[in-house]
């Protein structure tokens, strides 16, 4: 079955340094890959979309990579903050359907520590 | 723009016992979805409307949950009886166009099943 998969469920780092967040999929090509931010007791928020024929984008201190040999995806934030603290969700579209259906993996939670 | 209202925000019940869930997507959005997520899983897509149809319901557990979206504004969610593993929150997202578009989340539903 298509998976969206992200084996990290915590990452801690120091503030200033730079966050790099993993997601891999399997047994599907997704045509894109969007990421989300979760902060406790709210919904997702949208934060990139990248596409599978983009090998990079990039928004303000947010960086996103589609690695489709590798079936992975890498999110950067640059010069982290206390303020980037939240969980970020990758999620792919059905590849076999063209509803919109998303699957999410389940988060990898970022904190970011003074 | 007014963001994706939900409510109630927090509902306790009994297993067994019915409850409804509401919610309002962003105007003009013609794609409506519910989602379920468990604590530290992503959320799983259970229906998704286009307008006031049905596109996808293959995830939904029909015997129990049940979604209608009448004049494909306002969008409500069921679930009778309810179960002990139906306790999760209850997420309702809306997009402007169904595949590869950013989903606009509302603050969710607590569901707690005793």
């Amino acid at each position: 079955s298509q998976k969206i998969e992200q084996n990290s469920e915590a990452l801690n780092i120091q503030e200033g340094k730079t966050a790099t967040l993993t997601c891999n999929y399997t047994n599907y090509s997704p045509a894109y890959l969007q990421w989300y931010r979760q902060d406790p007791g709210r919904g997702p928020v949208f934060l990139l979309l990248i596409r599978e024929n983009e090998k990079e984008k990039r928004k303000e201190r947010l960086k996103v990579t589609f690695d489709t040999t590798l079936k992975q995806s890498l999110f950067h934030i640059t010069a982290s903050q206390p303020a980037d603290s939240a969980t970020y969700l990758c999620a792919g579209p059905d590849r076999g359907s063209t509803l919109g259906r998303l699957y999410f993996g389940r988060g990898t939670q970022l904190t970011v520590w003074p | 723009e007014a963001g994706v209202a939900q409510s109630p925000r927090y509902k306790i019940i009994e297993k067994r016992q019915s409850v409804a869930f509401w919610c309002n997507p962003i105007s003009g959005h013609a794609t409506l979805y519910w989602y379920q997520q468990i604590l530290g899983q992503g959320p799983k897509l259970l229906i998704q409307f286009q307008n006031n149809g049905v596109v996808d319901d293959s995830q939904l557990p029909k015997d129990r949950f049940s979604a209608e979206r009448l004049k494909g504004v306002d969008s409500t969610l069921k679930i009778q009886p309810a179960k002990l593993e139906d306790s999760a929150v209850y997420l309702c997202a809306s997009s402007s166009a169904s595949g590869g578009y950013e989903q606009y989340f509302g603050p969710g539903t607590r569901l707690t099943v005793t």
